[in-house]
């Protein structure tokens, strides 16, 4: 069956605007995780989804991050007010119930704030 | 704080010689622990996991609580494994829904 899906694949925006990344998850899989994947830096956790709502937010690095999970299924991360140190890679995973279970990871978002 | 560090950001080896990637944790719970690997141009994916205790490609990991590791082995390298290698800690019981993950190394095996 299909993988995770990211959408867009590569996105170049200029510092100051705001930035949608989508995620569509494995169908049937109730966890949902976004994560920042730097250079240098491996991944970072942003982000935990089960189900629609998040319990773990812990991860968001300031508060022009956010995420929202609609329908138990698409997830977006919003970045408001871009800034250059934004720019990474952004990966979602999705898995079956909770987090120790197999994550299955998405291709990613490439963004480059200029 | 949890934590879990890859000492190396980058191993070398030649085909057929041992590889060993190291991990250390740091947790004072009970922890989950996992290696997942991205090759070139692929999705990051599930290697192993310490629970499971298996052997996959040819890669086994143990956990020694005692050192606080869970270093990824292999005796005979192959062209095939040159990878990213990211070691990652889960909360075992808790409340936390993510992975923590090392910085990865990068593997390469040479011909």
């Amino acid at each position: 069956g299909a993988g995770v899906s990211q959408s867009p694949s590569n996105k170049v925006t200029e510092k100051g605007k705001d930035v949608e990344l989508r995620c569509d998850p494995i169908s049937g899989h109730t966890a949902l995780y976004w994560y920042r994947q730097s250079l240098g830096q491996g991944l970072e956790f942003l982000i935990y989804f089960q189900g629609n709502s998040a319990p773990d937010k812990s991860g968001l690095p300031s508060d022009r991050f956010s995420a929202e999970r609609t329908g138990g299924s698409v997830s977006t991360l919003t970045i408001q007010r871009t800034q250059q140190e934004d720019s990474a890679v952004y990966l979602c995973a999705s898995s079956l119930g909770g987090p120790f279970v197999e994550q299955y990871f998405g291709p990613g978002t490439r963004l480059t704030v200029t | 704080a949890q934590r879990v560090t890859q000492p190396e950001k980058l191993l070398s080896v030649f085909k057929g010689a041992p590889v060993e990637l190291k991990c250390n944790y740091s947790y004072s719970g009970s922890p989950e622990l996992f290696w997942y690997v991205q090759y070139s141009r692929q999705r990051l994916q599930l290697l192993l996991r310490h629970i499971s205790r298996e052997s996959i490609k040819g890669f086994t990991a143990d956990l020694n609580k005692g050192e606080t590791s869970f270093h990824l082995k292999k005796p005979f390298a192959q062209e095939e494994d040159s990878a990213m290698y990211y070691c990652a800690l889960g909360e075992y019981g808790g409340s936390q829904g993510n992975l923590i993950f090392g910085k990865g190394t990068k593997l390469s095996v040479k011909p």
